[in-house]
């Protein structure tokens, strides 16, 4: 099963506001509101800061936020901050009891 | 939550590994664990899948019939038995735990071991 597809990379200024985009298949992002996402800085492991499509860890901020349409799902991080700089994953459940990510998307705060 | 990964090597293709992922800090018979990998440079690829008592397993295709999750909830471990490694599984290798009760919600991330498959 292929990756689903997210942007290579983004950026974005200080204060601005940012969309990274992740696109799936009815197979997995369509047929389920079992979406998250994860930040991974350098050297570190990911962590969790977007589940079930929009839900958020209480430790995460409200600057980060999840939503869906059809068999695609989105992360907007409002208010940019330096430490936002990290790679960022998508992930859905799938059909098969899988888990598949996407391919990654660099975020490069300006 | 404390998970720490070792096991992990240098090892020639063809050959085998197992990996053991130490949890803490949590009952670890009530989670449900996975094991993630990550290519040098690459991004992240779910492997497989354990449920809390042990009796549900899933693999991604690229490992199915040469990887084997297990768990040992006296010992609170969990294993991947990989064989027949291939060059193609160089990365490190996290264990996570799942949260919720459904969806493969990983909240919990150890800090990963390197696994390099190579002549």
């Amino acid at each position: 099963q292929s990756a689903l597809t997210q942007p290579a990379s983004v950026s974005g200024s200080p204060g601005q506001s940012i969309t990274i985009s992740c696109t799936g298949t009815s197979s997995d992002i369509g047929g389920y509101d079992y979406v998250s996402w994860y930040q991974q800085h350098p050297g570190k492991g990911p962590q969790l800061i977007v589940y079930e499509v929009s839900y958020r860890p209480s430790r995460v901020s409200s600057r980060f936020s999840g939503s869906k349409s059809g068999n695609a799902a989105s992360l907007t991080i409002s208010g940019l901050q330096a430490e936002d700089e990290a790679d960022y994953y998508c992930s859905s459940y799938t059909s098969r009891s899988t888990l598949i990510f996407g391919g990654g998307t660099k975020l490069t705060v300006l | 939550v404390q998970l720490v990964e070792s096991g992990g090597g240098v090892v020639q293709p063809g050959r085998s590994l197992r990996l053991s992922c130490a949890a803490s800090g949590f009952t670890f018979r009530s989670y449900a664990m996975h094991w993630v990998r990550q290519a040098p440079g690459k991004g992240l690829e779910w492997v497989a899948v354990i449920s809390y008592d042990g009796s549900n397993k899933y693999y991604a295709d690229s490992v199915m019939g040469r990887f084997t999750i297990s768990r040992d909830s006296s010992k609170s471990t969990l294993y991947l038995q990989m064989n027949s490694l291939r060059s193609e599984d160089t990365a490190v290798y996290f264990c996570a735990r799942e949260d919720g009760e459904a969806g493969y919600i990983l909240n919990s991330w150890g800090q990963g071991t390197l696994v390099t498959v190579s002549s």
